[in-house]
């Protein structure tokens, strides 16, 4: 399965600022998903990362906040802009790398906002 | 709405005995279900799926079941280990084509030695 590098692994960060999270994979992957968690819930789906266009974004996520690049098969940047408190999550880089396989995770990014 | 849910937020067991972990889903159109392991600053691990025309799947001491009239599956683990003490997730997806996947609100698990 794809190996999946997420940095920074975490981070404390100021109330106002954006962070960008980078997702590397080591091969080409169709599709890639941005998933956060936030403290004790569920993964929820932010959005999906498409190559050469501009993200799908699930209800209640939108691009002003949460704004997406895929330049190619095999990187995407997820921005977690002007930060709030209520932003301090997990967030989480996955792939799905062929027809009929498994969701593939990264080890995530833990952010932190004061 | 939750379309997957976990109703036990937490198990314990005894090591070496069986768990169970429950999940139900609400969306009859989910055809492939997936459960995944969390531990601790790490990122979900797949662990074992089942697609809508099977009931049981099989992986080790991984079982999961699935009960499509009732929507409802289990995985079972056996013998329960300390190290399969984690975060236990449940998913569903519509097929097993590219699409996105719902995922519960989890169960932890805590398996004592």
């Amino acid at each position: 399965s794809a190996v999946i590098s997420q940095k920074p692994s975490r981070d404390i960060c100021q109330r106002g600022t954006s962070l960008t999270i980078q997702c590397q994979v080591d091969s080409q992957v169709t599709m890639m998903f941005w998933y956060r968690q936030q403290p004790g819930q569920s993964l929820t789906l932010i959005a999906t990362a498409n190559q050469g266009s501009e993200a799908t974004y699930e209800s209640g996520f939108v691009i002003d906040k949460f704004p997406i690049s895929r330049p190619n098969l095999t990187f995407s940047t997820l921005t977690v802009s002007n930060m709030s408190p209520e932003d301090s999550s997990i967030y989480l880089c996955s792939v799905w790398d062929s027809y009929n396989s498994p969701l593939h995770f990264g080890n995530g990014t833990r952010l932190t906002v004061t | 709405d939750q379309q997957v849910k976990q109703n036990s937020p937490s198990l314990s067991v005894q090591e070496g005995r069986i768990s169970i972990l429950n999940c139900d889903y609400t969306n009859s159109m989910f055809d492939y279900f997936l459960w995944y392991k969390k531990y601790p600053a790490e990122g979900p691990t797949f662990l074992i799926s089942i697609s809508s025309i099977k009931d049981k799947n099989e992986d080790g001491r991984f079982t999961v079941f699935l009960n499509k009239s009732a929507k409802h599956l289990s995985l079972h683990i056996v013998p329960s280990q300390p190290g399969d003490s984690a975060v236990y997730f449940c998913a569903a997806k519509e097929g097993t084509s590219y699409d996105k996947v719902i995922f519960g609100p989890g169960t932890s698990l805590s398996v004592i030695p």
